[in-house]
């Protein structure tokens, strides 16, 4: 596609409950990051991935978050007993590696704990 | 830690003034990289400008203007003649050389409304 896609553009769930948000990178793109952004605030780092290995993990909040990309193109960013904490749009980049270069971020997905 | 400060959180402009957004950033790192993101109400984040930490040559784009001083730790953002199309939160960020890829802190953001 000509940009990165996510999907869904938006979610609710109830608490307690598992949810996938999925991204599609920019062909090409062997660098994609997950950001979380809540209101009024800038994107936080969540994961990077190089190709399919995620190289820094630093930023996923607690265990009950997880993102896998097994053929290092679409990933997928997994909540298993979401919280109302959580709620927050997801944002998801892609870039081609090396040092400095823009990351394409997608239109994100807005999750809602209800 | 690296951090970013954007300490404007919304500045509010009649059409064709000028506006400059502050950003102010802390590293330990002697190479990186700063960003300049526009966030409009869509919620996508649209790339305006990277510089680097040995370049500090100011540039211009257009009606967009950037002043990087190494000296302040500043990396100053200006939109001339304002248009209401302006209207959007702008977010500054940093990324470190020595760090995996190349993972961006942000500022809070600067939410600019352009009055007609």
């Amino acid at each position: 596609g000509a940009g990165v896609s996510q999907t869904p553009s938006n979610k609710v769930t109830e608490k307690g409950k598992y949810v996938e948000l999925r991204c599609d990178p920019i062909s090409g793109h062997t660098a994609l990051y997950w950001y979380r952004q809540s209101l009024g605030q800038g994107p936080e780092f969540l994961i990077y991935f190089q190709g399919t290995g995620a190289a820094d993990d630093s930023g996923l909040p607690n265990d009950r978050f997880f993102a896998v990309r097994p053929e290092g193109s679409v990933s997928t960013l997994k909540i298993q007993r979401t919280e109302r904490g959580d709620s927050a749009v997801y944002l998801c980049a892609s870039s081609l590696e090396g040092r400095g270069t823009e990351a394409f971020f997608g239109q994100g997905t807005r999750l809602t704990v209800v | 830690a690296q951090k970013v400060t954007q300490a404007q959180t919304e500045i509010s402009v009649v059409e064709k003034e000028d506006v400059t957004l502050d950003c102010v950033y802390e590293t330990r790192d002697t190479t990186y990289y700063l960003f300049w993101y526009k966030q409009p109400p869509s919620g996508e984040l649209v790339f305006l400008i990277r510089r680097n930490s040995f370049d500090e040559q100011n540039e211009i784009s257009g009606r967009y203007s950037w002043n990087f001083q190494k000296s302040t730790s500043s990396f100053n953002f200006t939109i001339t003649a304002s248009q209401v199309v302006d209207s959007a939160v702008y977010f500054c960020a940093l990324s470190e050389a020595r760090a995996a890829g190349n993972k961006l802190t942000f500022g809070g953001g600067t939410r600019v409304l352009v009055k007609p």
